[in-house]
């Protein structure tokens, strides 16, 4: 079975700093790796994903993810963050076999600070 | 615009009442789903359909009824044997393939009092 560690429930940070949301999965199999945003009621976006290739991920508003197999990780980071990056962050993992169904870690809540 | 439709945004009822909340989509997705968020405890996936007319349990069914008999609508009902249903309900679809993301609703908010 999958499971899906977000090592840090709440990540405080200063506008303009730099910051790194853990993500460590456990599968037997090959996964699919993603990051969802969820801002104050509403649902989830996604951010970025993992399918296959480079093992560096980027998305279009500055964060980033590395796939790293031999750790079992995919960490979200971002060099500078900003007031309006302020929202919960999912990491979620889908088995590469069979249906489509993903695995979702506890959340991180990102504070940016001023 | 294409997206989901979850109603009402937020829902109160009294304990031992069932009720349902709706889920509608636009995007022509084959494969709909609902998910349970609590605080600390991320998403869990209450049922999950493939297909119209075809809907698998998730990790958490019990105490929760779904059908599946058109694509764009996927209703959730919690019923009274669910023994702590306030949370906050997330339905979602994707195209069905197993790399494809999911597109989520703005959720329903349940209290049970």
């Amino acid at each position: 079975a999958q499971s899906v560690t977000q090592l840090d429930s709440q990540v405080p940070v200063f506008e303009e700093a730099p910051v790194e949301l853990r993500c460590n999965y456990s599968s037997s199999v090959s996964v699919y790796l993603f990051w969802y945003v969820q801002y104050p009621n509403q649902g989830l976006q996604l951010l970025l994903k993992y399918l296959s290739g480079s093992t560096l991920v980027e998305s279009i508003n500055g964060f980033e993810a590395e796939f790293n197999k031999s750790q079992t990780s995919f960490h979200l980071r971002k060099p500078s963050v900003h007031i309006s990056d302020t929202a919960e962050y999912f990491c979620a993992v889908s088995p590469s076999g069979g249906y489509n169904k993903l695995i979702f870690g506890a959340g991180t809540r990102l504070a940016v600070h001023p | 615009d294409g997206g989901i439709t979850q109603s009402p945004k937020y829902l109160f009822r009294k304990e031992g009442q069932n009720v349902t909340l709706s889920c509608e989509q636009n995007l022509n997705h084959d494969a709909m789903y609902w998910y349970r968020q609590d605080p600390g405890q991320g998403l869990r996936l209450i049922y999950y359909s493939q297909i119209v007319n075809d809907f698998q349990k998730g990790d958490i069914a019990e105490g929760y009824s779904v059908s599946r008999e058109k694509k764009e609508s996927f209703p959730l009902t919690v019923t009274s044997a669910q023994k702590n249903p306030t949370a906050f309900y997330l339905c979602a679809s994707s195209i069905g393939e197993i790399n494809s993301p999911l597109h989520f609703g703005n959720g329903t908010r349940l209290t049970v009092t």
